[in-house]
């Protein structure tokens, strides 16, 4: 069945180091979803990427869509504390006869200060 | 706005008990969710609902229903609760399908199933 993968599940940085984490999906999507999700809190939006290739920019965040449209990154430069948190991407689940998103199973990450 | 409300926060619950988790919205949006997840793992989808009186499964409905007479709640009843539903449940809703448009997400329910 369709399957949305993350790489990779834990990552520990340095503050100020950068973090990159990759959303690999088994089937081409439409589009993608970027989540957040702080230790004992809710997913809150990030970012929605649509187009083969896009790169999206918000502060130190940077968010790309391959460009066969199967894969995404989330790149954080110079990494401070408050980007503590899972990072899920999310993309459309195929042959549904409504439109749902599947998630991945995040990334979490940890940053020592 | 208070976005998406649910309650209670926690809940432990015997083998074999029943309950119903709460959610609310007053963003006056069609479109809402339950999602559970597991420790480690992303989001499943429950159930969800585009709009008051349509409801439909999602990933993983066995052992729970909803309901939607409004479109201002959306409650998550779980019958005969199992060990295996010890989880923490998140509510979710959007102005349009979510494939497209931003969801957001309810504090979220700790269930404990002993």
């Amino acid at each position: 069945g369709q399957q949305v993968m993350q790489i990779p599940q834990y990552q520990h940085v340095q503050e100020g180091e950068d973090f990159t984490t990759y959303c690999n999906s088994s089937t081409t999507l439409s589009n993608i979803q970027w989540y957040k999700q702080r230790p004992g809190g809710h997913p809150v939006f990030l970012i929605q990427l649509v187009k083969s290739g896009e790169v999206k920019k918000q502060k130190r965040l940077t968010f790309q869509f391959g460009e066969a449209k199967k894969n995404s990154s989330l790149h954080i430069t110079a990494t401070q504390t408050t980007d503590v948190g899972t990072y899920f991407c999310a993309g459309p689940k195929m042959k549904t006869s409504y439109d749902k998103v599947i998630f991945g199973p995040g990334t979490s990450l940890s940053v020592i200060p | 706005n208070a976005g998406v409300t649910q309650t209670p926060k926690f809940r432990i619950l015997k083998i074999g008990q029943s309950m119903t988790l709460q959610c609310t919205q007053d963003m006056n949006h069609n479109y809402m969710y339950w999602y559970r997840q597991d420790p480690g793992m992303g989001l499943k989808l429950i159930y969800y609902s585009v709009g008051a009186g349509i409801t439909d499964k999602g990933e993983v409905p066995n052992g729970y229903n909803v309901s939607r007479s409004t479109t201002e709640d959306f409650p998550l009843r779980l019958e005969l609760a199992a060990p295996s539903q010890t989880s923490v449940y998140f509510c979710a809703s959007s102005y349009g399908v979510q494939l497209n448009t931003e969801a957001f997400f309810g504090q979220g329910t700790r269930l404990t199933v002993v």
